[in-house]
């Protein structure tokens, strides 16, 4: 199975701060990395597919970069409602793994 | 527009079947590949597999010898079976559409593994 290691678990900022969260994989994935936010009780939301595209409905302070085995995940200005667990997920081959998460919580 | 709601136990004791079905409303089970997830309470998610109508199935290795994806277009459902549950297998299951990525889910439902 290809292993998704996120970094850092856990985040802590403040509204309008900007955060990275990055996801490495332990082989290559092209660009078949997703971004998903999920908040306490609530199923998972995708927010980018292919590493890059912006899921429709999803705000453009959301970005998202990376190729092969190194990924970001990129809030700009966050906003009250960004505070949630974000997960990176491969679907390069399956088993289609997830990274552990990381908590952003406020500061 | 397009909506998933899981159904089934939410109590299964160790050693029997967990046995969970996701209702598509607004869209038909005849398109796009259907997906089952699960996320241990507190924990991240682990994807258990997919399945297109045409028979196409995907399933992750450490679960294969005990589970079953299947679809029934009459119904428009989609189903989950594993066997030879334990406490391991207590979770939040989650309905999803998609096979590469999952913009579409259900609202999860909690199983117990206990007796």
């Amino acid at each position: 199975d290809i292993q998704m290691t996120q970094s850092p678990s856990y985040l802590s900022a403040s509204v309008r701060d900007s955060v990275t969260i990055t996801c490495r994989a332990s082989q290559t994935i092209s660009s078949y990395l997703n971004w998903y936010q999920q908040k306490p009780g609530k199923a998972p939301n995708l927010l980018i597919y292919g590493a890059s595209t912006l899921q429709s409905g999803v705000p453009s302070r959301f970005s998202g970069s990376g190729f092969g085995t190194d990924f970001t995940l990129t809030i700009s200005s966050l906003q009250a409602e960004d505070f949630a667990t974000y997960y990176c997920q491969q679907s390069y081959t399956t088993p289609h793994t997830f990274g552990q998460g990381t908590r952003l919580e406020i500061k | 527009q397009v909506q998933l709601q899981e159904s089934g136990p939410g109590l299964v004791k160790p050693s029997e079947t967990l046995s969970l079905t996701c209702t598509v409303s607004g869209g038909s089970v005849s398109s796009y590949y259907w997906s089952w997830i699960r996320q241990p309470p507190g924990k991240g998610l682990e994807w258990i597999g997919y399945m297109y109508h045409s028979g196409t199935i995907k399933y992750s290795p450490s679960l294969t010898s005990r589970v079953t994806i299947s679809i029934d277009t009459s119904k428009n459902q989609f189903s989950l079976k594993l066997t030879s549950v334990t406490a391991a297998d207590t979770a939040i299951y989650y309905c999803a559409r998609g096979d590469h990525n999952y913009p579409l889910w259900g609202q999860g439902t909690l199983v117990t593994v206990s007796s």
